[in-house]
């Protein structure tokens, strides 16, 4: 069975600085991996993913994230936080693609505030 | 250019009523969800549809049950609430295509349904 860890359940940053939010994984086949946001009173919308190929992987809104299997970690990182990246993020792993990908374990979420 | 709607967004129920949460996703989307989310433990998948015809139990199934009416609509029915059950309900899509490297469908998420049981 797989599992998400995400460490910090709240992460305050200052407006421009680099955003790092942490996201470890157990897996016991190779895992597709995803960061969601949820921004107040909406669902969650897909920021970015990891299915196969390149382990460096580009989202939207600036946002990236790095698979490393060796320490089986997923984080997510923005050089320059801006004050609408301030949401809920969420990391997700399905163990395969087909008929479970929708079927995903999430983190338990991190909160991020930007300060002015 | 509605994707996932639910319905109702709001709902108070006392402890042994039932509902019934709607959703219907305009994608022609074969795969539906449904989930909870619950502060502090991210969001736990109740039950899911592959495809039309089909549903199956996910992590926390108890207490529920599913109806995947059409391709369209995917509903939950909680038959006899619980306080337990106070949490927010999401409802998702996703058709999964291969393209060779993976698969290029992301789930698509409804805005919710905050439910309260007392």
């Amino acid at each position: 069975a797989q599992s998400v860890t995400q460490l910090g359940s709240h992460v305050s940053v200052s407006e421009g600085a680099l955003v790092l939010l942490r996201c470890n994984y157990s897996s016991s086949v190779p895992p597709y991996l995803f960061w969601y946001v949820q921004y107040p009173n909406q669902g969650l919308q897909l920021l970015l993913k990891y299915t196969t190929g390149a382990t460096l992987v580009k989202g939207i809104n600036g946002f990236e994230a790095e698979f490393k299997k060796s320490e089986t970690s997923f984080h997510l990182t923005k050089p320059s936080a801006h004050m609408s990246d301030a949401a809920e993020y969420f990391c997700a792993v399905s163990p395969d693609g087909g008929t479970s990908y929708g079927k995903l374990t999430f983190g338990q979420g991190t909160i991020l505030t930007v300060h002015p | 250019n509605a994707g996932v709607t639910q319905t109702p967004k709001f709902q108070v129920l006392k402890t042994g009523q039932s509902m019934t949460l709607q959703c219907a996703q305009d994608m022609n989307h074969n795969s539906m969800y449904w989930y909870r989310q619950d502060p502090g433990m991210g969001l736990r998948l109740i039950y899911y549809s592959a495809s039309e015809g089909t549903t199956d139990k996910g992590e926390v199934p108890n207490g529920y049950n599913v109806s995947r009416l059409n391709k369209r609509e995917f509903s939950l029915r909680l038959e006899s609430a619980a306080p337990s059950q106070t949490s927010v309900y999401f409802c998702a899509s996703s058709d999964p295509t291969w393209t060779g490297s993976g698969y290029n469908s992301p789930l698509h998420f409804g805005n919710g349904t905050r439910l309260t049981v007392t």
